[in-house]
């Protein structure tokens, strides 16, 4: 069955360097990819989607990719802020017959000032 | 500002006790979403509709666990009788699917205590 790994080690970075988050999944190969950020006490956010066609994806200081063969997306945050402190969770589409999406059990990510 | 509202927020119940948890989704939306967030688990999915019509309700446990929707503006969930291991936050999301892609819209969650 399909299986999303993120790092489950809080990633831990200071203020203003590149923070990367990888997203590694097996046993399939899904049309699209996306990213959420989750806040302590609060529900995910959407961020950002990419598809199986798409190389690299931008928004702001986000950038995803995402790389078929190998089977993982990354997500950087360049010029991170101690805004950006969060859970950050990938998604996938379920493989047929389960269309919902999967999440991978996310990365805490802390930006140190 | 659209959002998903979901209610309760906290609730605290006695094993063996009926819990139902309520969720309105974003007007015009036309699939809901339950998930179950756990430290062990992650985020699980027990349920969605489309169109109010349920998908899929593969990821609950049947004998204990049902999910509607009664009319669109409202999805629930609800847990009989509940068990300690149901502790838990359950989220509620809706999204406009168009294709096979749409970005999911979460409601703020229901903390769900069992003692």
């Amino acid at each position: 069955s399909q299986k999303i790994e993120q790092n489950s080690e809080a990633l831990n970075i200071q203020e203003g360097k590149t923070a990367t988050l990888t997203c590694n999944y097996t046993n399939y190969s899904p049309a699209y990819l996306q990213w959420y950020r989750q806040d302590p006490g609060r529900g995910p956010v959407f961020l950002l989607l990419i598809r199986e066609n798409e190389k690299e994806k931008r928004k702001e200081r986000l950038k995803v990719t995402f790389d078929t063969t190998l089977k993982q997306s990354l997500f950087h945050i360049t010029a991170s802020q101690p805004a950006d402190s969060a859970t950050y969770l990938c998604a996938l589409p379920g493989e047929a017959g389960r269309r919902a999406l999967t999440f991978g059990s996310g990365t805490r990510l802390q930006v140190q000032p | 500002d659209a959002r998903v509202t979901q209610t309760p927020r906290d609730k605290v119940t006695e094993m063996g006790q009926e819990v139902t948890m309520r969720c309105q989704p974003i007007l015009g939306h036309n699939t809901v979403f339950w998930y179950r967030q756990t430290m062990m688990q992650g985020l699980e999915l027990l349920a969605y509709f489309r169109n109010r019509a349920p998908l899929d309700d593969s990821g609950m446990p049947k004998d204990r666990f049902s999910a509607e929707m009664p009319d669109a503006t409202l999805a629930t969930l609800k847990i009989q009788p509940s068990e300690p291991r149901d502790s838990a936050v359950y989220f509620c999301a809706s999204a406009l699917i168009t294709g096979a892609v749409g970005e999911l819209f979460f409601g703020e969650g229901s903390r769900l205590t069992v003692l």
